[in-house]
């Protein structure tokens, strides 16, 4: 099983940076997804970290460590729009398959 | 435009009432997968399919049903069984759950309001 810790809820300014951190702990770590998800619609792909250090895509990066359980998304220059959820998503090796299995959700506020 | 149709958007069901949402996909995808979302609580695995004929219980199955008939179409039925069924439903699928990245794929979701 997983256990996936991410804040519930976060305020930013816009043109600012936030850092949202994930914790988990998993016993077939295999893999590292951030979604993003504006309320009442689906969720969208933001990035997948499967060894350790950071990936940067435009305005958006995530970093991963495996040794110490943690990930998180920095998004720069933050603008209006980026108000939605961030979820954290840990994929486990099971019996011949991946499980997926979904943090709570950071709910980010950008305000002006 | 290749993608993931459900239907649909909003649904209401009486006390008693079995209902059905319907998920859609033509991307080619092998694995598809049906979570619910409650305020506060993420995204919780209902049933997920790797292969056409077969499918698997998640997380919180217990009051629903599927069929994978066809590998294009994973119907959820929300049964009277389901106590609480009020949530924002969420079809998905993927290349295949056996591969590492398996990156997975939304349907816009379906509203589901008991009344």
């Amino acid at each position: 099983g997983q256990n996936i810790d991410q804040p519930t809820e976060m305020t930013a300014t816009e043109g600012a940076i936030v850092q949202i951190n994930c914790t988990y702990q998993t016993s077939g770590f295999n893999g590292l997804f951030w979604y993003q998800q504006h309320a009442g619609e689906a969720p969208t792909f933001l990035s997948y970290n499967v060894l350790d250090g950071l990936e940067e895509k435009g305005r958006f990066s995530s970093f991963l460590s495996r040794s110490k359980g943690y990930s998180y998304l920095l998004l720069k220059e933050l603008q209006m729009k980026d108000s939605a959820s961030y979820l954290c998503a840990v994929t486990e090796r099971g019996a011949g398959s991946y499980q997926l299995t979904f943090g709570k959700g950071t709910k980010l506020s950008v305000i002006p | 435009d290749g993608g993931i149709t459900q239907s649909p958007k909003y649904l209401f069901r009486k006390e008693g009432q079995n209902v059905t949402l319907s998920c859609e996909q033509n991307l080619n995808h092998d694995a598809m997968y049906w979570y619910r979302q409650d305020p506060g609580q993420g995204l919780r695995l209902i049933y997920y399919s790797q292969i056409v004929n077969d499918f698997q219980k998640g997380d919180i199955a217990e009051g629903y049903s599927v069929s994978r008939e066809k590998k294009e179409s994973f119907p959820l039925t929300v049964t009277s069984a389901q106590k609480n069924p009020t949530a924002f439903y969420l079809c998905a699928s993927s290349i295949s759950r056996t591969m590492v990245g398996n990156t997975i794929y939304f349907g816009e979701g379906s509203w589901l309001t008991v009344v």
